[in-house]
């Protein structure tokens, strides 16, 4: 298994600012990924952050909303840009290691704009 | 596209009940089933894991079945307590891709 470490935990933002989500791994792990749960509603992913280079996103997530970023292979920030009361969900940072696939979560990061 | 579904998506039992949640996937060319737990406001905790070759997990009250032929897995919760109260998720891990499709999930309560 792995520790999962983000910062912030929660934040309430004013519509138009950004807002930087940190996400620190105790080991090297193969992917990170980065989710999104909007209210009352399951688990969507974003993008797969990709040691240096473009993250990967998927359909209906684009880089200029969602930049990401991931230096080496236990730390990745997800930013959500120009933000609008849509944006307010939990983003959730995520690890796997080569072999089982097993997936693990951080606590997430409960963000709220205004 | 891969959808998951899970029924019912809300169960409410008195404590020390057996119960099962079910999960159904509508394409089994699945690498894996993944269950997690999640209480409110928080992250997911993975409970068990089942590899598309495996037909069953266990961990402690908790037994997870794969019969990817139909579609379908179960989670089996063995002498509920209130602390099992949350909301379980269910995701397929398609083959071929690292994206993981989730269940919208079903919150269970357990009262003492």
């Amino acid at each position: 298994s792995a520790v999962i470490s983000q910062k912030p935990s929660r934040d309430i933002c004013q519509r138009g600012t950004s807002l930087t989500i940190q996400c620190q791994v105790d080991s090297q792990v193969t992917m990170m990924f980065w989710y999104r749960q909007q209210p009352g509603q399951s688990l969507t992913l974003i993008a797969t952050a990709n040691q240096g280079s473009e993250a990967t996103y998927e359909s209906g997530f684009v880089i200029d909303k969602f930049p990401i970023s991931r230096p080496n292979l236990t730390f990745s920030t997800l930013t959500v840009s120009n933000m609008s009361p849509e944006d307010s969900s939990i983003y959730l940072c995520s690890v796997s290691f080569v072999g089982t696939g097993e997936l693990f979560f951080g606590e997430g990061s409960r963000l709220t704009v205004l | 596209k891969q959808e998951v579904t899970q029924i019912p998506a809300a169960l409410s039992v008195p404590e020390g009940e057996n119960l099962v949640l079910n999960c159904s996937f509508t394409d089994s060319a699945i690498y894996n089933l993944q269950w997690f737990r999640q209480d409110p406001g928080k992250g997911l905790t993975s409970l068990l894991l089942i590899q598309s070759s495996q037909r069953e997990q266990t961990s402690g009250r908790l037994n997870a079945s794969l019969d990817k032929s139909s579609g379908r897995s179960t989670l089996y919760i063995a002498a509920s307590q209130p602390g099992d109260s949350a909301t379980y998720l269910c995701a397929v891990h398609q083959g071929g891709s690292e994206k993981l499709v989730f269940g919208k999930g079903t919150k269970l309560t357990v009262n003492p």
